[in-house]
């Protein structure tokens, strides 16, 4: 399979734990990005690479969140001390610049925050 | 700062035709995205306008107005398969914006 994956599928922790997600992109996209989504609502951006470089981090993300691309290949998003309101869909995709914008997504983490 | 307007749901019988809008205020644009997202699914790609005007991917056609902020997706020959939310996006240096999808309940 060539396409974005991420792990886990699925996450249940308890509030004040902190929890990590990987992201696979697709081999050949030097661009990543992580965005969050709720029940209703589009994915809300929260940060992008392009290789190792992180360019830039919603100003609605709280210092608990933290991302990396240590190889410009995988990413991890981590969230420390999760809250309730951190349980949503975390969704991460992948593309090519500068051939398009075009992003091919990943299935997802769904995180619930007991 | 970026905002998105589609309409929250939409409903339409098989085989009809059915016009999604989107209207944008961005302070860069690039280009708008729409997506296909089914229930507990990721998004998939469908079009992305850059220039103004309708492009045509089979039963799928996306407009752009860029003067106007303005776009569409024009679904023909409706299928139930395309009961689904169907999201757009605007985009700038590659970050993209999200609307909160439409969802468009395909009846037989």
């Amino acid at each position: 399979d060539t396409g974005v994956s991420q792990n886990p599928r699925h996450k249940i922790t308890k509030r004040g734990q902190n929890v990590t997600f990987r992201c696979d992109p697709i081999s050949e996209h030097n661009r990543l990005y992580w965005y969050r989504q709720t029940l209703g609502q589009g994915p809300e951006f929260l940060t992008y690479f392009q290789n190792e470089a992180q360019l830039e981090k919603s100003r609605l993300l709280s210092d608990r969140f933290s991302a990396e691309r240590p190889k410009g290949s995988f990413s991890t998003l981590e969230i420390q001390r999760t809250e309730q309101g951190d349980s949503a869909m975390y969704l991460c995709a992948s593309s090519f610049s500068p051939s398009g914008d075009e992003q091919f997504f990943g299935p997802g983490t769904r995180l619930t925050v007991l | 700062g970026q905002n998105i307007d589609q309409p929250t749901e939409m409903t339409a019988t098989e085989g009809a035709i059915v016009q999604i809008n989107c209207t944008y205020q961005t302070s860069g644009f690039n280009g708008l995205f729409w997506y296909q997202q089914h229930a507990g699914e990721a998004p998939t790609f469908l079009s992305y306008n850059v220039l103004d005007g309708l492009e045509e991917k089979g039963r799928f056609s996306s407009f752009l107005s860029r003067s106007k902020g303005y776009s569409y997706l024009l679904l023909k020959e409706l299928q139930m398969k395309d009961s689904a939310s169907y999201l757009c996006a605007a985009t700038n240096a590659g970050k993209s914006t999200f609307g909160d999808g439409t969802t468009l309940t395909v009846k037989p």
